[in-house]
């Protein structure tokens, strides 16, 4: 199995909702992390997960809280987000931070929308 | 600093090679790598090179590496209709698990 699933695809909510989005993998991977993607733009680095611990924030807004229950789980709770918080949400995983080839294997992504 | 910079567009007929350029600043980039995205789809990593290497062949695909000029570039042989995408160039940094893209060349094919 080399496959990370995303759920939901879509997800549409307001800006007072709370909701979350989930990622998985199956390959025995210790690294995961959270890409966020604008139309046209490239997927700009949220954060990083190494064996369930955060090890990077790049300095992301609070209302986005990731959590990782275990090695397989990814998650990414939003709460009060803006309008311009609309975007790809994409989840990645690879095999661990001292791997030197180090491959991420994305996620079809979820695709937010905030009203 | 780290940035990576490509052209956002290029269309090329079927059966004809495409090559897609992207240049990039942090000399101490280790690892380069080729990323496609299509439509409403993540990224899937087609290649990769190790920043000592200056050529890397797979099947259609060929990178080439100008460390001097921090210069890369992806050569698609005999481009197909399933090759049009967004392609992405990235940049590993050392040991870091941080991957900078560049924002992507949209590739077309016209049949």
């Amino acid at each position: 199995d080399t496959e990370v699933t995303q759920t939901p695809k879509h997800l549409v909510m307001g800006m007072t909702n709370k909701k979350s989005l989930k990622c998985e993998q199956h390959m025995g991977h210790r690294a995961m992390y959270w890409y966020k993607q604008k139309a046209k733009k490239p997927p700009e680095l949220m954060f990083v997960y190494s064996y369930e611990k955060l090890s990077i924030n790049e300095s992301v807004p609070s209302r986005f809280s990731p959590e990782c229950p275990n090695s397989s789980l990814l998650n990414l709770h939003l709460h009060a987000l803006q309008p311009e918080d609309s975007a790809l949400y994409l989840c990645a995983s690879s095999q661990d931070e001292t791997s030197v080839y180090n491959e991420q294997f994305f996620g079809p992504g979820t695709r937010l929308t905030v009203l | 600093g780290e940035d990576v910079e490509q052209s956002l567009f290029l269309s090329v007929r079927e059966g004809d090679s495409s090559v897609i350029n992207c240049t990039y600043t942090d000399s101490s980039s280790t690892y380069l790598y080729w990323y496609k995205q299509e439509p409403g789809a993540g990224l899937q990593l087609l290649t990769y090179i190790f920043s000592n290497m200056d050529m890397k062949q797979d099947q259609r695909l060929t990178v080439l590496l100008n460390k001097k000029d921090k210069h890369l570039s992806l050569r698609i042989a005999d481009t197909q209709t399933g090759d049009s995408a967004i392609y992405f160039c990235a940049e590993r940094v050392g040991g870091y698990q941080k991957v900078t893209f560049g924002i992507g060349t949209k590739l077309q094919v016209i049949p």
